[in-house]
């Protein structure tokens, strides 16, 4: 069975602080995509990335950065010098890469970032 | 700019009358679209999915008699909640992989709220 889990509920923040949201995943399959959304108040779900399973380089784009280890199952992001626009609620989703293209979400992780 | 559309945004009913909730791809074609329901402050909760010529495949769960899905083209997904009653208000999300073009990615419509009286 594959399954997500967004450990954290609720992080809050002051500007320009660090964050890193967890996400563990479990699955049998040896390829799957792992995915982050951010969901802001509107409610409208805003893509940020996609890593499958045969890439475990680390990313950066701008503040973010995702840090991706299989042998620990875990597909972690950090914000770098939070601003109050990040606060949202962030979503990490797993795809097991069948022709279904089901994507399994974790219960989600709402971040308040305080001026 | 948005490739998957959904209409209507929010929508207020009373308990009884039916509701369809539009999902469009804007600039692809899906033969296969999902229907997710989020209740507040909860994670998407996969539906159904929508499938263009054949009938939709629901989720453990979910009643397909309730949840009428009906995937008439290649661009255009309708859910349908019938007899409506105030537990399902909620918000539905659509979203409508696209294919053939490297890693797949579904790309996600902007909700719609659903308030049953």
């Amino acid at each position: 069975a594959q399954k997500v889990t967004q450990a954290q509920t609720e992080i809050s923040v002051v500007e320009k602080e660090d964050v890193t949201l967890d996400c563990v995943y479990e699955t049998r399959d040896t390829t799957y995509y792992l995915f982050w959304y951010k969901q802001p108040p509107s409610g409208e779900l805003v893509f940020l990335i996609r890593r499958n399973s045969f890439d475990e380089q680390n990313e950066i784009s701008g503040r973010y950065s995702w840090n991706f280890q299989k042998s620990t199952s875990s597909f972690n992001f950090t914000i770098t010098a939070s601003q109050v626009v990040d606060s949202a609620v962030y979503f990490c989703a797993l795809n097991i890469m069948d022709s279904s293209y089901k994507l399994i979400f974790g219960s989600g992780t709402r971040l308040l970032v305080r001026p | 700019g948005a490739v998957v559309s959904q209409h209507p945004s929010r929508v207020i009913c009373k308990s009884g009358t039916s509701v369809k909730i539009e999902c469009r791809s804007l600039d692809f074609q899906a033969t296969t679209m999902f229907w997710y329901r989020q209740f507040p402050k909860q994670s998407l909760m996969l539906m159904a999915t929508s499938n263009e010529g054949s009938k939709a495949t629901y989720e453990q769960g979910v009643e397909k008699d309730k949840f009428l899905i009906n995937h008439a083209s290649l661009t255009l997904s309708t859910l349908t909640v019938t007899s409506a009653h105030p537990e399902d208000s909620s918000f539905y999300i659509c979203s409508a992989p696209r294919t053939g073009q490297g890693p797949d990615t579904q790309y996600f419509g902007p909700g719609t709220r659903l308030t049953v009286l």
